[in-house]
């Protein structure tokens, strides 16, 4: 049972509008939500993170949005630009016992971005 | 520091031979993280280790997999024998300790395994 939910399997935007990605999660013990980028042939990259103390985390063209009680998360992405255009992994923590937990990832949105 | 180094980057075995991948982290990091994509699953968890023991190995798939840590700065990952299911991309990552006021886990670019 997937943990970490990302419906979305891709998501085609016009450049310069706002990009939604949207996760779900179902573990309530999760605390800490990271998105990252992957570009073919490469690693993932941290791009955000937000966590359960907080409902929104911003960061230049990126934010993030927590809904705690829908066990949901967002990110926007505004405007959105060709650069943009590579896969999305929602992740989450369950920082436990002051240890560290693996993440937890979704499967991924494939965005889109058209000229 | 130039990153999380895996190697090889590549990998193609016949199924039944021994594969073995390696991980240098990111100096100073104390957690190692080894990850398995797949097209059906996704990024997959399989194990990590903290300050060079393992914590967590409960998603190594089988027996067939095993990895070690016998310092802070190099893992290995090996799947003895190897199936054509083991085919994916491995990806290994470090961190400092995922807690309060702490941010990411820093991934390599991982090793695209293929077993014919």
């Amino acid at each position: 049972d997937q943990q970490v939910k990302q419906n979305s399997p891709s998501l085609s935007v016009q450049e310069g509008r706002i990009s939604i990605l949207n996760c779900d999660y179902t573990n309530s013990m999760f605390d800490y939500f990271l998105w990252y980028k992957k570009y073919p042939a490469e690693g993932p990259t941290f791009l955000i993170s937000i966590s359960s103390i907080k409902d929104k985390n911003e960061d230049g063209r990126f934010t993030v949005f927590l809904n705690k009680s829908a066990k949901h998360l967002s990110l926007h992405i505004v405007p959105s630009q060709p650069g943009d255009s590579a896969v999305y992994f929602c992740a989450a923590s369950a920082r436990t016992g002051g240890g560290a937990d693996g993440l937890t990832f979704g499967k991924g949105t494939h965005l889109i971005i058209q000229p | 520091d130039a990153g999380v180094i895996q190697s090889p980057r590549h990998e193609v075995t016949e199924m039944g031979q021994e594969v073995t991948l390696r991980c240098k982290p990111i100096s100073g990091h104390d957690y190692l993280f080894w990850y398995r994509q797949t097209m059906m699953r996704g990024l997959e968890l399989l194990i990590y280790f903290n300050n060079n023991v393992p914590i967590d190995d409960s998603g190594m798939p089988e027996d067939r997999f095993s990895a070690k840590m016998p310092n802070a700065s190099f893992s290995t990952l090996k799947i003895q024998p190897s199936e054509p299911r083991d085919s994916a991309v491995y990806f290994c990552a470090s961190s400092f300790w995922l807690g309060q006021g702490n941010t990411e886990a820093f991934f390599g670019q991982g090793t695209r395994l293929t077993v014919v």
